[in-house]
Formats: structure tokens, C-alpha cells, sequence
């Protein structure tokens, strides 16, 4: 059974730090794209960043760049999106998911990890 | 504001078919693949259309998609109450050199 399982959201002050992880199971993680999408509170799905699958190729939202870094290590097939300089903006639940064979979408896709960043 | 335009709400009775339109511009839409995903609040997304029109096994035929220019279209047929959920469309930027998403469209089953 496939499944992606994210963690490591949580209360945060703004100006702060998070590190998330997405462990994955079932497929061969280090053959695929993954991406990290979040929502924030009442508002819609964005896209925040990806990596292909061997880590060669990054790709985030202008939002985020500077602040966020996204890795992977294949090893222990885990996804990771380190947070810095945290802003109430980034408040919202974080998905990682994976794409498909041939960019056939992302396909798979974890439960959330929520991220609430207030004082 | 989304770089990609949906209308925010959408309706329609048991068995009708409803259309969600999606307008890019030729850096997204135009030129590249457009993608469509279904997702009821507090559960994690699903894929419905991936590369315009192409239906990942397990999603019903009455899900179809299509794209003309710098739009696209998701169309469900003999729509039933458990289609009542949010729709994105998403489509790669070359300019932006990102994914981009629609704001959502809102679909309820009267």
C-alpha cells in the first residue's frame, strides 16, 4: 500500500523554525518527483516547492524562497521541508505528495501536517 | 490572486453535468499540461485528470477533461451528492518556473 505520512508541523512563533518530514512507503520513492502543497485556513491549495528524484532540481514559490528548503534522502525515503523566518501567512496544513510515472500528476498524496505560526 | 482563474462556486441537481472552467495564459495553459484534483475539507487531495484529458485508473468515466488554448474545462456527468467537494485545476509555469493552481471552485450537489 502506498502511503506518504508527514510530521513535524506545530505551534510556531513568527520569526521561528520548523523542520517537516514525509516518510513514504509502498513505491519506489527515489524514482519519482515530490512536491510540497499547503492551504492555509479557508483558502485554497498552493504550491510551495519540489524536487526531482535525485535531488538535482529544486523548484519553489517565490513566497517561500530564501526561508524554505526543500531535500530528500532516498536512503531513508523521506521528503523534508526545513522553515525558517516563519510569518503568520505560512499558517496552514502541508501536504507532500508525489508524482506519477511520465507527469502523470501527483498521484500520491499524505494526510497533512498542520503549521500554525502566531505568537 | 491565483494565476490560474476558476469560479469560485459551481452547482447542479443529482444526474445533471456541470462544467469548471480553468483560464491560464500561454506561459501555463498554453503550453503546457493542465491537471485537476478533487479534495474534500480535511482529507488530502485526489487526481482526477492529469495531462488534460487522461483519467487515472479507479476515476470514474464521468470525469472527463479537455483543454483549447490557454483554457481548460473539467466536466462531471450524472453528478451525485458525494461529487459535492473543491476542484483545482494546476498547470506548470514557465515563466514562473513553478506549479501554479486555480483559487478552487466550490461544487454543491442541490
Amino acid at each position: 500500500e502506498v502511503q506518504l505520512v508527514e510530521s513535524g508541523g506545530g505551534l510556531v512563533q513568527p520569526g521561528g523554525s520548523l523542520r517537516l518530514s514525509c516518510v513514504a512507503s509502498g513505491f519506489t520513492f527515489s524514482n519519482y518527483w515530490m512536491t510540497w502543497v499547503r492551504q492555509a485556513p479557508g483558502k485554497g491549495l498552493e504550491w510551495v516547492a519540489n524536487i526531482k528524484h535525485d535531488g538535482s532540481v529544486k523548484h519553489s514559490v517565490d513566497s517561500v524562497k530564501g526561508r524554505f528548503t526543500i531535500s530528500r534522502d532516498n536512503t531513508k525515503n523521506s521528503l523534508y521541508l526545513q522553515m525558517h523566518s516563519l510569518r503568520a501567512e505560512d499558517t496552514a496544513v502541508y501536504y507532500c505528495a508525489g508524482e506519477g510515472e511520465n507527469s502523470s500528476g501527483w498521484n500520491r498524496w499524505g494526510q497533512g501536517t498542520l503549521v500554525t505560526v502566531s505568537s | 490572486q491565483s494565476v490560474l482563474t476558476q469560479p469560485p462556486s459551481a452547482s447542479g441537481t443529482p444526474g445533471q453535468r456541470v462544467t469548471i472552467s480553468c483560464s491560464g495564459s500561454s506561459s501555463n495553459i498554453g503550453s503546457k499540461d493542465v491537471y485537476w484534483y478533487q479534495h474534500f475539507p480535511g482529507a488530502a487531495p485526489k487526481l482526477l485528470i492529469y495531462k488534460n484529458d487522461q483519467r487515472p485508473s479507479g476515476v470514474p468515466d464521468r470525469f472527463s477533461g479537455s483543454k483549447s488554448g490557454t483554457s481548460a474545462s473539467l466536466a462531471i456527468s450524472g453528478l451525485r451528492s458525494e461529487d459535492e467537494a473543491d476542484y483545482y485545476c494546476a498547470a506548470w509555469d514557465a515563466s514562473l518556473s513553478g506549479w501554479v493552481f486555480g483559487g478552487g471552485t466550490k461544487l454543491t450537489v442541490l
